[in-house]
């Protein structure tokens, strides 16, 4: 079974800092996605990425994949208090019908 | 509609009694998930529908949990003879066949806290 270990489990910094989370799978990654979930809702899709080495940018938000499809890492830029939340990783197994893998995420608290 | 309904948001029940959540998912997505997210966990997959049919249970934990979408739109969990540990969020999510399947829309959830 595929487990995704996400780091650091909690980061709590300033508005304005830069950070970086990290995400690493036991398997090789089919489809790599990151979300943003924000308390009392559900889980918002960022991106989708499935190239080794690729990087993508939302805004302030920088993705990279790893070379090997084995790890991934959010960067965010100047972060802002609209940043907080809990960040995760997910893969769609190869095989599988629909369903997703989740890692447990990281709580980002952004203090103004 | 708009976005993914649940309802009801929150549901405090006790030890041994019988839960249905319901999900209202966006219109005309043939796919619907259900994910149950422990506190301090991510979510963990459960069952998905492609039209009125199971096309994977897996994530069941046992036979006290079972759904159901006979009309191919709404989905209904039930649980049966509720315990403490059932007390998590349940997450429900849709998506469209074919290239939009990767792409799951997410509904807030429904809490549940069986005491």
């Amino acid at each position: 079974t595929q487990l995704l270990e996400q780091s650091p489990q909690f980061l709590s910094i300033q508005e304005g800092e830069n950070l970086t989370v990290y995400c690493n799978s036991s398997s090789v990654f089919s489809s790599l996605q990151w979300y943003r979930q924000e308390p009392g809702e559900g889980p918002v899709l960022l991106v989708t990425v499935v190239t080794g080495g690729e990087v993508k940018k939302l805004k302030r938000l920088t993705f990279q994949f790893g070379d090997a499809r084995k790890d991934s890492s959010l960067h965010i830029t100047a972060a802002q208090p609209g940043d907080t939340g809990l960040y995760l990783c997910a893969d769609r197994p190869s095989g599988s019908q629909g369903n997703l893998i989740f890692g447990k995420g990281t709580k980002l608290s952004v203090k103004p | 509609g708009a976005g993914v309904s649940q309802t009801p948001s929150n549901k405090v029940t006790e030890k041994g009694k019988y839960v249905e959540l319901r999900c209202d998912p966006i219109s005309g997505h043939t796919a619907l998930y259900w994910y149950r997210q422990s506190l301090g966990q991510g979510p963990e997959f459960l069952i998905y529908f492609q039209g009125t049919g199971a096309a994977d249970d897996s994530g069941l934990p046992n036979d006290r949990f079972f759904a159901v979408r006979p009309e191919g739109s709404v989905s209904t969990l039930k649980i049966q003879r509720t315990e403490r540990g059932d007390s998590a969020v349940y997450l429900c999510a849709s998506s469209q066949g074919g290239s939009g399947a990767n792409v799951l829309t997410f509904g807030a959830g429904s809490r549940l806290t069986v005491l």
